[in-house]
C-alpha cells in the first residue's frame, strides 16, 4: 500500500536559516505529492504540490521537486521566519480511483527570532 | 464563498453517546472525505464519497456511519461513543478533473469522557 515517511520533529531554527524537511514515499502508479502547512489550531491548508516526475511545487519560498528515482519530496525554504512556525505534512494522492490523501506523521517547525 | 465549512467545532461527549458531525462544501466538489488526527500524528481515512450516493471505507472505519445525500453536505456519524474517538476531525473536499488538490475545514475537536 501507500506510504509517507517524515522525518521526526521538532526541527527548531533560528530566524533566517536554511529549512530541510524530508520526506520520502512508497506508492504504486503515479501519485501526486503534497505538502500541507497547519498553524496552531486551523486546519490543513495546500502549501504546495507536484503532479509528476521531475516538477517542482513552489509557494511563499518553500520548493519541493518530485524526485520519482529517490521517491522523495524534500521540502525547503531559504530563509525561515518566525511565521512558518507551524506542522507540515507530507502527503500523497493515489490516482485513478479514490484521491485520498496518505500523510506523513508531521514535522513540527519552531523558528526563534 | 466559504469554501468547507465544520460544525461544531469542539465537543465533549460521554462513552455511549452519538452525534453527528457536520460538513458543508460550496465548491460542487464530487469528492468529500473525513479524516481523524490523533495527537502528533498525521490524518488517517474514515470514509469518503466521489458523488452523492455513493460513499466507501477508508482505513479506520469503525464506529462510524457516513451518507451523502447531497453534493454539498457529508455528515459523519458516531454511534456509541469510545474513548478512543477523541480526536480532531477534518472534512475535505475535491474536484474530479485532474485537479486533485484537497480543500479542508477547520476541524472538530471531540473528546470522549
Amino acid at each position: 500500500g501507500n506510504s509517507v515517511t517524515q522525518m521526526e520533529g521538532p526541527v527548531t531554527l533560528s530566524e533566517e536559516a536554511f529549512l530541510t524537511i524530508n520526506c520520502t514515499y512508497t506508492a504504486t502508479g503515479y501519485p501526486s505529492l503534497f505538502w500541507y502547512v497547519q498553524y496552531p489550531g486551523e486546519g490543513l491548508q495546500l502549501l504546495l504540490k507536484a503532479t509528476k516526475a521531475d516538477d517542482k511545487g513552489s509557494n511563499k519560498g518553500f520548493e519541493a521537486t518530485y524526485r520519482k528515482e529517490t521517491t522523495s519530496f524534500h521540502l525547503e525554504k531559504g530563509s525561515v521566519q518566525v511565521s512558518d512556525s507551524a506542522v507540515y505534512f507530507c502527503a500523497l494522492s493515489s490516482r485513478p480511483g479514490r484521491r485520498a490523501l496518505t500523510f506523513g506523521s508531521g514535522t513540527r517547525l519552531q523558528v526563534q527570532p | 464563498n466559504a469554501g468547507v465549512t465544520q460544525t461544531p467545532k469542539f465537543r465533549i461527549l460521554k462513552i455511549g453517546q452519538s452525534m453527528t458531525l457536520q460538513c458543508t462544501q460550496d465548491m460542487n466538489h464530487n469528492y468529500m472525505y473525513w479524516y481523524r488526527q490523533d495527537p502528533g500524528m498525521g490524518l488517517k481515512l474514515i470514509y469518503y464519497s466521489v458523488g452523492a450516493g455513493i460513499t466507501d471505507k477508508g482505513e479506520v472505519p469503525n464506529g462510524y456511519n457516513v451518507s451523502r445525500s447531497t453534493t454539498e453536505d457529508f455528515p459523519l456519524r458516531l454511534e456509541l461513543a469510545a474513548p478512543s474517538q477523541t480526536s480532531v476531525y477534518f472534512c475535505a473536499s475535491a474536484t474530479s478533473g485532474r485537479e486533485d488538490t484537497q480543500y479542508f475545514g477547520p476541524g472538530t475537536r471531540l473528546t470522549v469522557l
